[in-house]
C-alpha cells in the first residue's frame, strides 16, 4: 500500500530533550516536506527537500533540523525542544516539486513539550 | 512574503444546505490546490486548479480559481454528515507551497 508513514505518532518530552521524528515514503517520490499544525494557523511548512542530499527552509525553520541521506526517508530533529514546538506535526510527500503533484501526508506525530 | 487566507474560519451548517468557503492571496498564484482534513485525521488532496478562471466538479462540491490567480473558491451543494471536517487551500508561488488556515465545518443533522 502506497503511504507516508510516521513515528511516533505521539510523544510527551521535557524540554532540551533531543528527539527525532521520523518519517518514510514508499513511492518512490522525489519531495519531502514537513508542516506543523497549529490552531488558526493551518499548515506552516518547517523543511522540505527537493531531492536526496537537497533540502530548505520552510516559513518556520527555527529549532528544526533535517536530513535526507536516502530518497524514502526525511526524519525531523529537534535539537533542543522547547514549549512552543509542542503541535502537531505532518511529514508530506509527491511526486516532484509541489508545483504540479499532489502531497501525500502522514498520520501525523502529537508532540508535547513540557 | 505570499500569504494565503481563507475565511470563513468556521462554518456551521444545516444538513442539506449549501455553503462555500474563500481562499484568497497577497500574490498571484501558479496553481491552488485543496485538501481536507477529517477530524483526527491527516489532510487529503482534494484537487488542483492551474488554469485562470478555472471550474472543476467533483459530486457535490465545485472548485473555481480567480481570473487573477489570486483567490478561489469551494462551493459544496447539499451538505452531508460526510462533509465534515476541515478544507485547505493551498496556493503556490513560485517554489512555496503556503496554505491558508482553514475552513472548519460541522453539520447539524
Amino acid at each position: 500500500e502506497a503511504q507516508v508513514t510516521q513515528n511516533p505518532r505521539y510523544l510527551i518530552t521535557v524540554t532540551g530533550k533531543k528527539l527525532t521524528v521520523t518519517c518514510s515514503q514508499n513511492m518512490n517520490h522525489e519531495y519531502m516536506s514537513w508542516y506543523r499544525q497549529d490552531p488558526g494557523l493551518g499548515l506552516r511548512q518547517i523543511y522540505y527537500s527537493m531531492n536526496v542530499e537537497v533540502t530548505d527552509k520552510g516559513d518556520v525553520p527555527e529549532g528544526y533540523k533535517v536530513s535526507r541521506k536516502e530518497k524514502r526517508n526525511f526524519p525531523l530533529i529537534l535539537e533542543s525542544p522547547s514549549p512552543n514546538q509542542t503541535s502537531l506535526y505532518f511529514c508530506a510527500s509527491s511526486l516532484r516539486g509541489v508545483s504540479y503533484n499532489e502531497q501525500f501526508f502522514g498520520p501525523g506525530t502529537r508532540l508535547t513539550v513540557l | 512574503g505570499q500569504q494565503v487566507m481563507q475565511i470563513p474560519q468556521y462554518q456551521h451548517v444545516q444538513e442539506g444546505e449549501d455553503f462555500t468557503t474563500y481562499c484568497n492571496s497577497s500574490t498571484t498564484l501558479s496553481n491552488i490546490q485543496w485538501y481536507k482534513q477529517r477530524p483526527g485525521g491527516h489532510p487529503v488532496f482534494l484537487i488542483q486548479l492551474v488554469k485562470s478562471g478555472e471550474v472543476k466538479k467533483q459530486k457535490r462540491l465545485t472548485f473555481q480559481f480567480g481570473e487573477a490567480k489570486k483567490n478561489s473558491s469551494l462551493h459544496i451543494t447539499a451538505t452531508q454528515t460526510t462533509d465534515v471536517g476541515t478544507y485547505f487551500c493551498a496556493g503556490r508561488n513560485d517554489y512555496k507551497l503556503s496554505f491558508g488556515a482553514g475552513t472548519t465545518v460541522t453539520v447539524r443533522a
